[in-house]
């Protein structure tokens, strides 16, 4: 299996614009995480989908912020519209189990100016 | 919910000294303890990690130790070198638990000095 995949890996964009980011699990984990990291905050789990059913959204920022998940090997999240504060690295994970391991892609660098 | 505290947020050392990074656990029922390794630039990768039911577990020169009277557990490396030098995460949770998602701690940037 080639892991967890993300695309695209940047992404420079205007404020107010529309910004997709999108992943691939692992085939077989039936958990996926969006993650976003930055300095300031650390690595803040944003939501998280079992069998492609968004189970906990509560780290979801603010309504600009969505995710959906159409089928077991691909999901996105979205923001519209961007601001500068949305500027951060997005992971996506999956994992067998919810507790258990997870294993992160390579993540998408969002920068909004 | 669970809350992971992780302590130092930075830590420098020689080349060839020990580090030891400790996490604290809120939730007593917790069992689960796994340790990321994040190098500058590249995904977290798990590293290591152990089960309530093992005080201690070593693999090379990374060992990660667990009290579970205090609710803590801390990664120590020996021997460190350049590579080691990464922010490293803590986590915790209940295997098995329907509804108990791993929490993880701040991070730890460890700096190796040559």
């Amino acid at each position: 299996d080639a892991g967890v995949i993300q695309s695209p890996r940047h992404e420079v964009t205007e404020m107010g614009q529309e910004v997709t980011l999108r992943c691939k699990p692992i085939s077989g984990h039936d958990y996926l995480f969006w993650y976003r990291q930055t300095m300031m905050r650390g690595l803040e789990l944003l939501i998280y989908f079992n069998n492609n059913v968004p189970i906990d959204d509560s780290g979801m920022p603010e309504d600009r912020f969505s995710a959906k998940m159409p089928n077991a090997s691909f999901s996105t999240l979205k923001i519209q519209p961007s601001e500068p504060r949305d500027s951060a690295v997005y992971f996506c994970a999956s994992s067998l189990l919810l507790s258990y391991e997870q294993y992160f892609g390579p993540g998408t660098r969002l920068t909004v100016t | 919910g669970e809350n992971v505290e992780q302590h130092p947020s930075t830590l420098s050392v020689q080349e060839g000294d020990s580090a030891v990074i400790k996490c604290t656990y809120s939730d007593s029922a917790s069992n689960y303890f796994p340790w990321y390794k994040q190098e500058l630039g590249k995904r977290p990768q798990l590293i290591i990690d152990i089960r309530s039911n093992v005080g201690e577990k070593k693999d090379q020169r990374i060992a990660v130790t667990l009290n579970k009277t205090a609710k803590h557990f801390s990664l120590h490396i020996t021997e460190t070198q350049p590579e080691d030098s990464a922010v490293y995460f803590c986590a915790a949770s209940i295997v098995g638990g329907s509804n108990y998602k791993l929490t993880f701690g701040k991070g730890t940037l460890l700096t190796v000095n040559p």
